[in-house]
């Protein structure tokens, strides 16, 4: 059963980097499209972006030029890093995986609350 | 201002039955397959229906997705207090080479 868990600072600075890192258990790295989403507080859902085992990404266009997605396959983990924050990158990040089969977000963590302030 | 459009709302009584909208492009739902996802307050997106109209291991046959042209829908039949969520469309766009969502409708059981 695949698992996912991200973890990360809450509050990061205006113009700082935010970094998540999402945690994988269950799975082979090879199994699938890592990806990040995120949620805005009462709004809805945007893909950032996925990186795939041989670290080949894939990111939103509106947000490309500020966000970095890599891979660790030995220690099962992917990370996130958005640079040059504002107060409009406050969200609820999610890591989940995008089924080549599929071609869904099939399997979510929990999410983690990222504020700009 | 999601690519996909859902109506923010819709409410139905239990036992009734509910269809949620989702309204693309050719760019999008017209050449794409589409997902549906719920959601329930501070908790992740849960898959719903994949590839228009099928159901993962363990959703009920209750919930059924389909397409036609550029829109696609929701049905929920014998609705349930439980399936009080919100619901979220999702694509992908051949413009923006990339997954993308639409604005999410809340459903009230009334």
């Amino acid at each position: 059963q695949v698992q996912l868990q991200e973890s990360g600072p809450g509050l990061v600075k205006p113009s700082e980097t935010l970094s998540l890192t999402c945690t994988v258990s269950g799975a082979s790295m090879t199994s699938f499209y890592w990806s990040w989403l995120r949620q805005p507080p009462g709004k809805g859902l945007e893909w950032i972006g996925f990186i795939d085992d041989g670290g080949n990404t894939n990111y939103n266009p509106s947000l490309k030029s500020r966000v970095s997605i890599t891979i660790d396959t030995s220690n099962n983990q992917f990370s996130l890093r958005l640079t040059s924050v504002t107060a409009a990158d406050t969200a609820v990040y999610f890591c989940a995986t995008y089924s080549r089969s599929s071609l869904a977000f099939d399997v979510w963590g929990q999410g983690t609350l990222a504020t700009v302030s | 201002q999601s690519v996909l459009t859902q109506p923010p709302s819709a409410s139905e009584t239990p036992g009734q039955r509910v269809t949620l909208s989702c309204s693309g492009s050719s760019s999008n739902i017209g050449s794409n397959f589409v997902f549906w996802y719920q959601q329930f307050p501070g908790a992740a997106p849960k898959l719903l229906i994949y590839r228009d109209n099928q159901r993962p291991s363990g959703v009920p046959d209750r919930f059924s997705g389909s397409k036609s042209g550029t829109s696609a829908s929701l049905a929920i039949s014998g609705l349930r207090s439980e399936d009080e969520a919100d619901y979220y469309c999702a694509t992908w766009d051949d413009s923006l080479r990339g997954p993308v969502f639409g604005g999410g409708t809340k459903l009230t059981v009334l």
